[in-house]
């Protein structure tokens, strides 16, 4: 059971916009920590696709945006693309835990 | 460009111990703050541990804590994991990833490819 929740699997056609949610609570999210967001293409290492709740590192298309409220925050995907299917992951910092957490991942099929 | 290099993993039995290196290249290594992020065959990822650019803050994930000791040298440009009475829920690959200057706001911008621990008896 991951700290912050994110939902297995979602899917969307090709040109089409899906959002990735990732709940936590106020020990991570809710206490003002930052948001970041991983891509891990299969049998890849996990890539930094967001930080700072919406930042995108050098190189990240705009198709790719953060967002945050409360004690959640959203990963965005517009104009889908082939190759955006892959596993995305959430991370933040934990204040109970003292240390960094991440979601269980989100499965993205492109259909 | 930056590059980090894993070594040190394999085969091991329950109850023993391994030591794994990341060799980091491409930036100012005593600058910044470096981490362990594991992945179990088909599972998620789950940070392990992190150590600030002076070696002044250290933390742990509660499953490795009292076990797994993480350690630098800026000399070297190199991070280690040294990983005794390992169990078979560690079995992973093992990631360095880099962080950031500031502790609390850690996030991964690079990683390298990983190093595989399999703990079989």
């Amino acid at each position: 059971q991951s700290v912050l929740t994110q939902p297995p699997s979602v899917s969307g056609a090709p040109g089409q916009r899906v959002t990735i949610s990732c709940t936590g609570s106020s020990s991570n999210i809710g206490a003002g920590y930052y948001v970041h967001w991983y891509q891990q293409l299969p049998g890849t290492a996990p890539k930094l696709l967001i930080y700072g709740n919406s930042n995108r590192p050098s190189g990240v298309p705009d198709r790719f945006s953060g967002s945050k409220s409360g004690t959640s925050a959203s990963l965005a995907i517009t104009g889908l693309q082939a190759e955006d299917e892959a596993d995305y992951y959430c991370q933040s910092y934990d204040s109970s835990l003292s240390g960094w957490v991440f979601g269980g991942g989100t499965k993205l099929t492109v259909l | 460009e930056v590059q980090l290099v894993e070594s040190g993993g394999g085969l091991v039995q329950p109850g023993r111990s391994l030591r794994l290196s990341c060799a980091a290249s491409g930036f100012s290594f005593d600058d910044y703050a470096m981490h362990w992020v594991r992945q179990a065959p088909g599972k998620g990822l789950e940070w392990v541990s992190g150590i600030n650019y002076n070696s002044g803050n250290i933390g742990y994930a509660d499953s490795v804590k009292g076990r797994f000791t993480i350690s630098r040298d800026n000399a070297k440009n190199s991070l280690y994991l040294q990983m005794n009475s390992l169990r078979a829920e560690d079995m992973a690959l093992y990631y360095c990833a880099k962080g950031e200057q500031q502790w609390l706001i850690n996030y991964f911008d690079y990683w390298g490819q990983g190093t595989l621990v399999t703990v079989s008896s």
